[in-house]
């Protein structure tokens, strides 16, 4: 079982292009989500997905848009990269039924932009 | 809005007991969760409160009470490898979202020493 999967690992970018980071799971999962991680702020919710065609906005939502087209899939891009979005981006994914459901985190994309 | 308080970091000795403090203030409270995460490493699940009380799972213990907003997770017997980051994360009803998707406190880094 592969869990949660994010594509790329690493990225470098160059302020002002675009890129799309992928994240799929194969835990027929409803909810999926969004986190950046910069040090010493923890973790951050950018979007999060309830299910198929519902997004909506985290607490730092700015310079990123989410789809949510599959129950599978949840790609975050990034419109015009600037080098504040220089971070480390994790999604993660739960199930809707059982109150202790618990996260469940891709390996994360360690992204720098230059 | 939802403040999540935890130390910024620990040092203990191998074999000690330590007891990592969260502190939170919610509207809506719907589950506490405690995250190890090591450095370049995604976070993993370790446990959940809703009810006040102690959870234990071999040798880590959470405790919750929701009358203070308070929790700890004990780790017992520590070993080198529990050296790593402690995420306290909760879910808030009363927040868009937050009855699905937790917000996280900084974390806690712990270091055991030899």
């Amino acid at each position: 079982n592969a869990g949660v999967t994010q594509t790329p690992k690493f990225q470098v970018l160059k302020t002002g292009q675009s890129m799309t980071l992928q994240c799929a799971q194969d835990m027929n999962h409803e909810y999926m989500s969004w986190y950046r991680q910069d040090p010493g702020m923890g973790l951050r919710l950018i979007h999060y997905s309830v299910g198929a065609g519902i997004t909506d906005q985290g607490e730092v939502p700015n310079g990123y848009n989410v789809s949510r087209s599959t129950t599978e899939d949840f790609p975050l891009r990034l419109l015009s990269a600037a080098p504040s979005q220089t971070s480390v981006y994790f999604c993660a994914s739960s199930q809707r039924t059982g109150k202790n459901s618990p996260l469940h985190f891709g390996n994360g994309t360690r992204l720098t932009v230059t | 809005g939802q403040n999540i308080d935890q130390p910024t970091e620990m040092t203990a000795t191998e074999g000690a007991i330590v007891q990592i403090n969260c502190t939170y203030q919610t509207s809506g409270f719907n589950g506490l969760f405690w995250y190890q995460q090591h450095a370049g490493e995604a976070p993993t699940f370790l446990s959940y409160n809703v009810l006040d009380g102690l959870e234990e799972k071999g040798r880590f213990s959470s405790f919750l009470s929701r009358s203070k907003g308070y929790s700890y997770l004990l780790l017992k017997e520590l070993q080198m490898k529990d050296s790593a980051s402690y995420l306290c994360a909760v879910r808030d009803g009363a927040r868009a979202g937050g009855s699905y998707i937790p917000t996280f406190g900084r974390g806690t880094s712990l270091i055991v020493h030899p």
